[in-house]
């Protein structure tokens, strides 16, 4: 079955800095893959979505890619502000006709 | 949010008794979800809805049950709560399933901390 991992749990970055996520799936590959932010307390929030046949997506300060030879899709947050700091996750379809398979998460802390 | 509600928002119970949980949306979209979320395992689907009365399973229904009679209301039964069912429960909301764009965004609720002593 479908897996995804993130690169790391927790992600520490300064401020102004650019910060990179990265998820990578392990068999199917996904039409289409999502990035939500999720806060503490809080359900996760839509921000992206790119499809396979977008190598990348732009949404104000954040870009998205993604790479099917590698299996993988970067996040990238830049001139980052202490306001970014959540946890982020990357969701994907399991499969065909499967449900979604969202990713543990990375919690990214930007510092002052 | 995105006129989701879920209640109640924290609850303490004991082992065996049951638990349902109530997920209300003012959105009118098809696509209604129960996940856990843990740590270390992310969220993991437990059911889904497609509509009035039709649920199908996820990855962890184990030891849940749900029912959906209105558009509105997805209901999450715990029949018999164990210390394994502790958790954060979030309901999510779609348009549409696996359509292949946008509108297979899911919305979530608040979520429910949940602990079964």
């Amino acid at each position: 079955s479908q897996k995804i991992e993130q690169n790391s749990e927790a992600l520490n970055i300064q401020e102004g800095k650019t910060a990179t996520l990265t998820c990578n799936y392990t068999n199917y590959s996904p039409a289409y893959l999502q990035w939500y932010r999720q806060d503490p307390g809080r359900g996760p929030v839509f921000l992206l979505l790119i499809r396979e046949n977008e190598k990348e997506k732009r949404k104000e300060r954040l870009k998205v890619t993604f790479d099917t030879t590698l299996k993988q899709s970067l996040f990238h947050i830049t001139a980052s502000q202490p306001a970014d700091s959540a946890t982020y996750l990357c969701a994907t379809p399991a499969g065909y006709g499967q449900n979604f398979v969202f990713g543990p998460g990375t919690r990214l802390s930007v510092l002052p | 949010d995105a006129g989701i509600t879920q209640s109640p928002r924290h609850k303490v119970t004991e082992t065996g008794t049951p638990v349902t949980l109530r997920c209300h949306q003012t959105e009118n979209h098809r696509y209604m979800y129960w996940y856990r979320q843990d740590p270390g395992h992310g969220l993991r689907l437990i059911h889904y809805s497609y509509g009035v009365k039709d649920t199908d399973k996820g990855e962890v229904s184990d030891g849940y049950s749900v029912s959906r009679s209105k558009t509105e209301d997805f209901l999450l039964t715990l029949e018999s709560a164990t210390s394994s069912q502790t958790s954060v429960y979030f309901c999510a909301i779609s348009e549409s399933r696996l359509a292949g764009g946008s509108t297979d965004t899911q919305y979530f609720g608040p979520g429910t901390r949940l602990t079964v002593l």
